[in-house]
């Protein structure tokens, strides 16, 4: 099984900045990665896919990439309503998802 | 606009089993898979199995091999989550989730999740 590690577990910025949110596979997972957004109560949100390709919808704030083992999630400028969790999942091997990093508002 | 529709939440005893439904609506229910993904409280998320709502096929992640069950009613665009031998470490948020297209195993689309509770 795939282990995908995220870090930090928790990231606390102010809306405004720049996030960046790290996902590492614990084996190539080439590009067959997405992350997700959830906020409290809610369902996922699909965000990005293959990588770095943007669903549906999801602004142009959100950008992801890397490949191999290594992957960011990046949000440029922080709104408010970017302060949740984000998990990534990985395709390549089965199905398996990092455990989550809280985005916290300063 | 494509929907999913659960039905709602469920309290069950140990060793019970337990029924999920999940309607489909706003897009061809055959030409897209469903998956099954659950969240237990203040955890993260786990897949659990997949269907292919035009022929049936599924497939299920190891762990729920012999407790999972999936299946649809292509008449009712409906898929059904049948989980048995409940624990309580089954007590989790049931969310259904439509594929990006066939086995892309990304998940774009999702229920509102369904709260199965097991307890004595």
């Amino acid at each position: 099984e795939i282990v995908l590690t995220q870090s930090p577990a928790t990231l606390s910025l102010s809306p405004g900045e720049r996030a960046t949110l790290s996902c590492r596979a614990s084996q190539s997972v080439s590009s067959s990665l997405a992350w997700y957004q959830q906020k409290p109560g809610q369902a996922p949100r699909l965000l990005i896919y293959d990588a770095s390709t943007r669903a549906t919808g999801i602004p142009a704030r959100f950008s992801g990439s890397g490949s191999g083992t290594d992957f960011t999630l990046t949000i440029s400028s922080l709104e408010p309503e970017d302060f949740a969790v984000y998990y990534c999942q990985q395709r390549s091997n089965w199905r398996t998802f990092g455990q989550g990093t809280k985005l916290e508002i300063k | 606009q494509v929907q999913l529709e659960q039905s709602g939440a469920e309290v069950k005893k140990p060793g019970a089993s337990v029924r999920i439904s999940c309607k489909a609506s706003g897009y061809t229910f055959t030409s897209y898979h469903m998956h099954w993904v659950r969240q237990a409280p203040g955890q993260g998320l786990e897949w659990m199995g997949i269907i292919d709502p035009s022929g049936g096929s599924t497939t299920y992640a190891q762990e729920f091999q012999g407790s999972l069950t999936v299946t649809r009613d292509t008449s009712t665009s409906t898929v059904y989550m049948e989980l048995s031998s409940l624990r309580s470490e089954d007590t989790a948020v049931y969310y259904c989730a439509r594929d990006f297209g066939s086995s892309w195993y990304y998940f774009e689309y999702w229920g509102q999740g369904t709260l199965v509770t097991v307890s004595s």
